[in-house]
């Protein structure tokens, strides 16, 4: 079964330092997205993806944060310098959208500890 | 605004039954997705509602009412592996996909 690939799985860093995460959505998925979850909490959407093209990026901390997705199949989230307040589970999913079903498949998360 | 909200926590004992809800005010409807998340791992999908209406997978069931703004899951013969939290999203007109906070799902034997 086609799966969504992410990693690392675990990060620790002190803060100030710089951080990259990598995500491969499921073959032929043109929407992809980065999520942060904190403990408690529903997924935060911080960018969306059609192929190549940011279609969201209103709740990204654009100081800090970039995503890019040159190439329209795999996906980098970077994060510098990193900040106590960043700790938390940031996951990332992907779906056929605009085609239907649009349900949407994660991967298993990265969770980043920032200290 | 947009908002998703179900309850944070419920309780039920193995092989019960249990009703969890979800109301849900979005700009425009474009289907209600409920997904299960185990302690510190990613949300797994469960259902996908469009029109109004039970959705039945195992011991799984979906409802949805759009005139409402209302949805449950409905989990049958609980088992201790089914304790979890469970996030109610709904995907608005400009296909946005809104999260609610989950419930966590306490089972006790």
């Amino acid at each position: 079964e086609a799966e969504v690939a992410q990693s690392p799985r675990y990060k620790i860093t002190e803060k100030s330092q710089a951080v990259a995460f990598w995500c491969d959505p499921i073959s032929g998925h043109a929407t992809l997205y980065w999520y942060r979850q904190i403990l408690g909490q529903g997924p935060e959407l911080l960018v969306q993806f059609q192929d190549e093209s940011v279609v969201d990026d209103s709740q990204l901390p654009k100081d800090r944060f970039s995503a890019e997705r040159l190439k329209g199949v795999d996906s980098t989230l970077k994060i510098q310098p990193a900040e106590l307040g960043d700790s938390a589970m940031y996951l990332c999913a992907s779906s056929s959208l605009p085609d239907a079903p649009h349900e949407q498949y994660f991967g298993p998360g990265t969770r980043l500890t920032v200290t | 605004g947009q908002n998703i909200d179900q309850p944070t926590e419920m309780t039920a004992t193995e092989g019960a039954i249990v009703q969890i809800n979800c109301t849900y005010q979005t700009s425009g409807f474009n289907g209600l997705f409920w997904y299960q998340q185990h302690a510190g791992e990613a949300p797994t999908f469960l259902s996908y509602n469009v029109l109004d209406g039970l959705e039945e997978k195992g011991r799984f069931s979906s409802f949805l009412s759009r005139s409402k703004g209302y949805s449950y899951l409905l989990l049958k013969e609980l088992q201790m592996k089914d304790s979890a939290s469970y996030l109610c999203a709904v995907i608005n007109s400009n296909y946005q996909l809104i999260w609610g906070a989950g419930t966590k799902l306490i089972i006790k034997p």
